[in-house]
């Protein structure tokens, strides 16, 4: 499989600032990848599906101006909270849809837990 | 639009014996992908097997396979030899065959017993 890598994987911060979640493909290019948010002993919600070199695509409900999204490279895409607060507080996946592998195989980042004080 | 039931909330298995997770889904396309993912405490999502609608023999992995039945759009898991490191929580997942996006299934977390 795939080996992706997504830092930090706990963040701490007061409210009204940003924090920035990093996933990174580290064997495989990635032109989609895609952001998960998930609540304790609740499944995975997707949030939005990232593009490398265009928009993010956000799922309904999801805020694209609070979650923004940049996958600038084939390997790296970024989730960034931006003036986090306390109901953002959530655990945050990303996974790896390898270019060109088929099968439609996600795989999966190792999380961030981000507390918001 | 696609969904995945996942009836059991929790399960439990005895050491070396055999369990069986529950999944259905529902949807109104022909070709797409079933998965179950494990997720043990470390949150770490693992994919354990992987369906493709269109083949008709169940996929198996060592100790873990399925029972695929299309018409019935059911899709389950079989673990035999249960061993102390299959303690997880199990999702179910559907993709179809041009959205890449996943669907999961509320999941079902299975206890292993010494």
């Amino acid at each position: 499989g795939a080996v992706v890598s997504q830092h930090p994987s706990w963040v701490i911060c007061k409210s009204g600032t940003s924090v920035k979640i990093e996933c990174r493909s580290l064997d495989f290019q990635a032109t989609t990848m895609f952001w998960y948010r998930q609540f304790p002993k609740q499944s995975l919600m997707l949030m939005a599906t990232s593009n490398e070199g265009s928009k993010a695509t956000y799922e309904q409900g999801v805020e694209k101006d609070k979650f923004l999204i940049n996958h600038a490279s084939l390997t790296l895409s970024t989730l960034t909270v931006t003036s986090a607060h306390p109901e953002d507080s959530s655990f945050y996946i990303c996974s790896v849809l390898p270019s060109g592998r088929g099968g439609n195989i996600q795989y999966f980042g190792a999380g961030t837990r981000l507390s918001v004080l | 639009a696609q969904t995945v039931t996942q009836s059991q909330p929790e399960m439990s298995v005895q050491e070396a014996e055999t369990v069986t997770l529950s999944c259905t889904y529902d949807t109104s396309e022909s070709d797409y992908y079933l998965f179950w993912y494990k997720q043990p405490p470390s949150r770490q999502m693992i994919l354990v097997i992987r369906q493709e609608a269109y083949k008709q023999q169940n996929a198996t992995e060592n100790r873990f396979s399925v029972n695929f039945q299309k018409a019935a759009k059911s899709f389950s898991l079989k673990i035999s030899d249960s061993q102390l490191g299959d303690a997880a929580m199990y999702f179910c997942a559907y993709s179809g065959g041009s959205n890449y996006k996943l669907t999961f299934g509320k999941g079902t977390l299975l206890t292993v017993n010494p």
